[in-house]
């Protein structure tokens, strides 16, 4: 597959603090996103997800905001705990086709 | 939530030998089941959509004959990766959805050979 260096993006973020997680896919006929959290040697958890009919989702502590203009993608955590802390993937799919892309990865540290 | 199980969580194999790695899904009947790759610090790769009752899908670049998909039932998928090599070490993970557009992934299997 594609390297993509060994090193990921990481955001280090104060307990309590709000964090902010940015991706851009890559398809422009994608029309369904999801958020996923990675915590290590364990699989991706679903967080939260949207699709393009819509610009802005919320969940518990979580928000997603989509702008297909410039194909971005963010997941906003508010009141960030320290269980958190892990690598967060974005992924895009076609509504009715369960094929995945995942994006690249943030590591997110919460700070206690 | 809807579980996935994978078996074994980790295998240590030598060089040429074949491993299997099974995926099931526990409380709910998975016609598709997806197979992932993930190397270190890296993002996960779609290796091959799983099919029940027909042959499974590959990836550009994913070799068929050397890693054998079997959705023996709408509860199972095996991976086996034959004849292994140091390369082949990763992160391997499953993924069904449950209902549309809702997939749950699998907690992983990570091989190493040796």
């Amino acid at each position: 597959g594609e390297s993509v260096g060994l090193h990921l993006p990481t955001l280090s973020v104060q307990e309590g603090d709000n964090s902010i997680i940015n991706c851009a896919y890559s398809n422009s006929a994608s029309d369904y996103f999801i958020w996923y959290k990675q915590e290590s040697g364990k699989g991706p958890q679903f967080i939260i997800d949207i699709r393009s009919n819509m610009d802005k989702r919320q969940g518990q502590r979580v928000t997603v905001l989509l702008n297909k203009t410039v194909k971005h993608l963010s997941l906003q955590i508010a009141a960030t705990q320290p269980g958190d802390s892990a690598v967060y993937f974005c992924a895009e799919s076609s509504y009715g086709n369960n094929r995945l892309a995942f994006g690249k990865g943030n590591q997110v540290v919460v700070i206690p | 939530g809807a579980v996935v199980s994978q078996h074994p969580s980790w295998v240590i194999c030598k060089s040429g030998t074949s491993v299997k790695i099974e995926c099931r899904s526990l409380d709910f009947q998975a016609t598709t089941m997806f197979w992932y790759r993930q190397f270190p610090k890296q993002s996960l790769m779609l290796m091959a959509t799983s099919n029940e009752g027909s042959k499974a899908t590959y990836e550009q670049g994913v070799e068929k004959d050397k890693f054998l998909i079997n959705h023996a039932s709408l509860t199972l998928s095996t991976l086996t990766v034959t004849s292994a090599h140091p390369e082949d070490s990763s992160f391997y993970i499953c993924s069904a959805p449950s209902r549309v557009e809702t997939q749950y992934f699998g907690p992983g299997t990570r091989l190493l050979v040796l």
